[in-house]
């Protein structure tokens, strides 16, 4: 089983780029989720879904945009990246998302905004 | 929101000796889980908990769900370099989907 992929494991963009940061996971997992990690900060979540075609917003979703056709993959996008989201985006999912149910992680990216 | 806070922030030990650490919060939670991350890839679940006293051991490593519900702690006995990391606390209420994740304790050890 490869778990949660992520892709790129590194990206660097131009202010006002836009790009995809893709997840896609093979354990037929309902619950899936982006989240952010910055130093001293911890892992702050900003999009999630319960299931195929609904998602959320989470506790940091600004400039950020997610759509979840397929059970398999949530895409993350950066429709006009700016510096302050120069960060390490990590993709998450759990079969359910509910109670007795924790997070498994991918490996993330590493994104640059210069 | 929801957070937590977790301490010490850092801590460097020598090889060999036990750690302690530990993760708060103003709100309850039913559910606590620890994880680990090494340099450069994604946290790895090392402990769930699940019911508050509960106590619940993965080799070395030994978590408590407080009483309260408000705290939990992470133990590792005997590090050896590979308990080199960053420990993360994440906690999850009943009727909430989503976790709330600490900051981090980043561990450090020295041969």
């Amino acid at each position: 089983n490869a778990g949660v992929t992520q892709t790129p494991k590194f990206q660097v963009l131009k202010t006002g780029q836009s790009m995809t940061l893709q997840c896609a996971q093979d354990m037929n997992h309902e619950y899936m989720s982006w989240y952010r990690q910055d130093p001293g900060m911890g892992l702050r979540l900003i999009h999630y879904s319960v299931g195929a075609g609904i998602t959320d917003q989470g506790e940091v979703p600004n400039g950020y945009n997610v759509s979840r056709s397929t059970t398999e993959d949530f895409p993350l996008r950066l429709l006009s990246a700016a510096p302050s989201q120069t960060s390490v985006y990590f993709c998450a999912s759990t079969p359910t998302g509910q109670y007795n149910s924790p997070l498994h992680f991918g490996n993330g990216t590493r994104l640059t905004v210069t | 929101g929801q957070q937590l806070n977790q301490s010490p922030q850092s801590m460097f030990i020598q090889e060999g000796e036990d750690v302690s650490m530990n993760c708060t919060s103003s709100s309850i939670f039913n559910t606590w889980l620890w994880y680990k991350q090494d340099p450069g890839e994604g946290p790895v679940l090392l402990i769930a908990l699940y019911k508050a006293g509960e106590l619940t051991s993965n080799g070395r490593l030994t978590a408590q769900f407080g009483i309260t519900r408000k705290d939990s702690f992470l133990n590792i006995s005997a590090s050896i370099p590979s308990d080199v990391g960053i420990y993360f606390c994440a906690g999850q209420n009943l009727y909430g989907q989503n976790f709330v994740f600490g900051p981090g304790t980043r561990l450090s050890v020295l041969p």
